[in-house]
């Protein structure tokens, strides 16, 4: 029982270059999210999702898009990143409210 | 949308005495509160939750208080110790249904030895 798995933990990416972050959990919640957090701040949403095959806009979206592919699986994508989202990310399932988190990934767009 | 306020962002107390975090949350409906820890480097984990039937729950040096007229509550630490410095993160859902978390702003607690 791995719990949340993120992958990758560090990434540089260039002004404009795209990627995609991976995010599973083996704990059968049907709730899962993407957060980010910056230096010194809290945890913002970017996007979730209450069940497989919806999703929501959270509080900071632009520039991101998610898929659920299935009920463990949650990605969330940067198109053309931009050096505004060099953070940490977190992916998080929750049941009940409880919620678990991955190991984060550290983005560095330069 | 439920809107989660935390006090203070940041706290300083010496190793032994009581640490008290505050949240106040906005939406009536929720009932579930949940405080999270996170240290240097980590991702946040889940230390303590109460549930809106009971008012006060408790795990050994920590504790939640609710009160749900207010609409706020409360993390208490106590004796602490240094390892209980790092940012602590209360959460409100603001659906039960969906399951959507909204964090406060966070506390940064460091104990002075």
């Amino acid at each position: 029982n791995a719990g949340v798995t993120q992958t990758p933990k560090f990434q540089v990416l260039k002004t404009g270059q795209s990627m995609t972050l991976q995010c599973a959990q083996d704990m059968n919640h049907n709730s899962m999210y993407w957060y980010r957090q910056d230096p010194g701040m809290g945890l913002r949403l970017i996007y979730y999702s209450a069940s497989e095959g919806t999703t929501d806009k959270g509080e900071v979206p632009n520039g991101y898009n998610v898929s659920r592919l299935n009920k463990r699986e949650f990605s969330l994508r940067l198109e053309s990143a931009a050096p505004s989202q060099t953070s940490v990310y977190f992916c998080a399932s929750t049941l009940t409210g409880r919620a678990f988190f991955g190991q984060g990934t550290r983005l560095t767009v330069v | 949308g439920e809107n989660v306020e935390q006090h203070p962002s940041t706290l300083s107390v010496q190793e032994g005495d009581s640490a008290v975090i505050k949240c106040t949350y906005s939406d009536s409906a929720s009932n579930y509160f949940p405080w999270y820890k996170q240290e240097l480097g980590k991702r946040p984990q889940l230390i303590i939750d109460i549930r809106s039937n009971v008012g006060e729950k408790k795990d050994q040096r920590i504790a939640v208080t609710l009160n749900k007229t207010a609409k706020h509550f409360s993390l208490h630490i106590t004796e602490t110790q240094p390892e209980d410095s790092a940012v602590y993160f209360c959460a409100a859902p603001s659906n039960f249904g969906n399951e959507k978390l909204t964090f406060g702003t966070g506390t940064r607690l460091t104990i002075i030895p």
